[in-house]
């Protein structure tokens, strides 16, 4: 069973727009919720993070929104650029033993 | 510039080989973990050490995967005998702290057996 989930295996933005990622989790047992970015034969690299105590995190043109009501973890690029097309995970950690639980990503790719 | 690192790139076996894998994590972090990606799921956590010790490998086959790290600067994650169905990318990261909350990682040995 998936505890994690990226439903949407791809996505594709025009340069300039916003471009939004989804997640969704299963249950109320993760305390930290990560973004990584990964470009083709590299391995993933962190992006941006957000407590559960939090509902917002926001770095540069990168915003992190968590509504723990929903289970539903969205990650925002404005304005998206051409290098921002990528794979991109969401990943949970779990509270008891902080291991990190991943979606399965979601393919980015920028029109010009 | 302080990176993991990871060999082989690439590694195409038939099936019934051995395969070892290695990474070097970065210099100074204590905890190692051994991921490994398919085409149809995220990331799936293999095995986990700190400060060399195997915290978790529940996440491994344990009759053909062995995972060790003989000192702090490597570690080995070994299939034998390999099949088919362990094609994928195994990736290595590192972290430090008890809590990791940030993890690096290497670029990846893409497995191929035939």
């Amino acid at each position: 069973d998936q505890q994690v989930k990226q439903n949407s295996p791809s996505l594709s933005v025009q340069e300039g727009r916003i471009s939004i990622l989804n997640c969704d989790y299963t249950n109320s047992m993760f305390d930290y919720f990560l973004w990584y970015k990964k470009y083709p034969a590299e391995g993933p690299t962190f992006l941006i993070s957000i407590s559960s105590i939090k509902d917002k995190n926001e770095d540069g043109r990168f915003t992190v929104f968590l509504n723990k009501s929903a289970k539903h973890l969205s990650l925002h690029i404005v304005p998206s650029q051409p290098g921002d097309s990528a794979v991109y995970f969401c990943a949970a950690r779990r509270r008891s033993n902080y291991q990190l639980i991943w979606g399965a990503g979601t393919k980015l790719i920028i029109k010009p | 510039d302080a990176r993991v690192t990871q060999t082989p790139r690439d590694k195409v076996t038939e099936m019934g080989q051995e395969v070892t894998m290695r990474c070097q994590p970065i210099l100074g972090h204590n905890t190692v973990f051994w991921y490994r990606q398919t085409m149809m799921q995220g990331l799936e956590l293999l095995a986990y050490f700190r400060n060399r010790a195997p915290l978790d490998d529940s996440g491994m086959p344990k009759d053909r995967f062995s995972a060790e790290m003989p000192d702090a600067t490597l570690a080995t994650l070994k299939i034998q005998p390999s099949e088919p169905r362990d094609s994928a990318v195994y990736f290595c990261a590192s972290g430090l702290g008890q809590v990791v909350d940030t993890q690096y990682f290497g670029p990846g040995t893409r497995l191929t057996v035939l």
